[in-house]
C-alpha cells in the first residue's frame, strides 16, 4: 500500500505571496492532519479533517486555511506569506475513527520564504 | 524576536549497545502515546504506539515503557545499529483530541 504523498517537495515563496500544498492520504484514510515543523518550535497541529469536516484546528493565524476533497485528499494554503512561515509542512493520515489510532506521516514539503 | 532552535537531547551509543530515550508528558488526560523516527530530509516514522491502559508494549527491538504516575515514556531499543541514528519523538493525544502533542525531541547517534 503506497504511503501519504506531498507534492511538491520543495517550494521557494517571497513574502506575501500565497502557497498551496497538497497531500495524498494512504488508500483507505479518512482523517488527514497538518503540522508544521521548524527547529525553533518544533511540530506543531495545524489542522485535521474527516470526511471533508475540519475536525480539530491549532493555534494559528487564519492566514492558515485547508480543505478536504471527497477522495479524502487534502490542502493546505498560506496566505500572505512571512518570512517566519519558512517551516517543513507535514501531513498526516490516520485510518481509524477514533484519536487512539497511529497517524502516518509524508515525507513534507519545504518551504522557504524569502 | 529572534527565534531560538530548540535544544535537543543527544544520545550517543556504541553499535550494538541498548539504547533508552526518555519523554516527560504534561498531560495527565493523554491516553494515547506513540514513538516516532524522523532522519534527516524525511516525515517522522511510526515506530510503536501505546495506550494508557498498558505500561509496556514490545515491538521488534523496541519496547515502550509507560509510567502514568510520572507521566513518563521511554523507548527501548535493542542492539542498537547505526541506521538507528535520527531524532526520535514522543507524542501524545487525549480523551477526543485528534492532535498529537509532540515532545522536542532526542537525537540519537550510533557509532558504529
Amino acid at each position: 500500500k503506497a504511503g501519504v504523498t506531498q507534492t511538491p517537495r520543495y517550494l521557494i515563496k517571497t513574502r506575501g505571496q500565497q502557497v498551496t500544498l497538497s497531500c495524498s492520504p494512504i488508500s483507505g484514510h479518512r482523517s488527514v492532519s497538518w503540522y508544521q515543523q521548524t527547529p525553533g518550535q518544533g511540530l506543531q497541529f495545524l489542522f485535521e479533517y474527516f470526511s471533508e469536516t475540519q475536525r480539530n484546528k491549532g493555534n494559528f493565524p487564519g492566514r492558515f486555511s485547508g480543505r478536504q476533497f471527497s477522495n479524502s485528499r487534502s490542502e493546505m494554503n498560506v496566505s500572505t506569506l512571512e518570512l517566519g512561515d519558512s517551516a517543513l509542512y507535514l501531513c498526516a493520515s490516520r485510518g481509524g475513527t477514533t484519536p487512539v489510532v497511529a497517524q502516518y506521516f509524508g515525507p513534507g514539503t519545504r518551504l522557504l520564504v524569502l | 524576536g529572534e527565534s531560538v532552535g530548540l535544544h535537543l537531547p543527544t544520545l550517543s551509543v556504541q553499535e550494538g549497545d541498548n539504547s533508552i530515550i526518555n519523554c516527560a508528558y504534561s498531560n495527565s488526560a493523554s491516553d494515547y502515546f506513540i514513538w516516532y523516527k524522523q532522519e534527516s530530509g524525511k516525515g517522522p516514522q511510526f515506530i510503536i504506539d501505546i495506550r494508557s491502559n498498558m505500561d509496556k508494549r514490545q515491538g521488534q527491538r523496541v519496547t515502550v515503557l509507560l509510567n502514568k504516575t510520572v507521566k513518563h515514556l521511554s523507548l527501548q531499543i535493542a542492539a542498537t545499529q547505526p541506521g538507528d541514528s535520527a531524532v526520535y519523538f514522543c507524542a501524545e493525544s487525549g480523551g477526543s483530541n485528534y492532535k498529537l502533542t509532540f515532545g522536542k525531541g532526542t537525537l540519537l547517534t550510533v557509532n558504529p
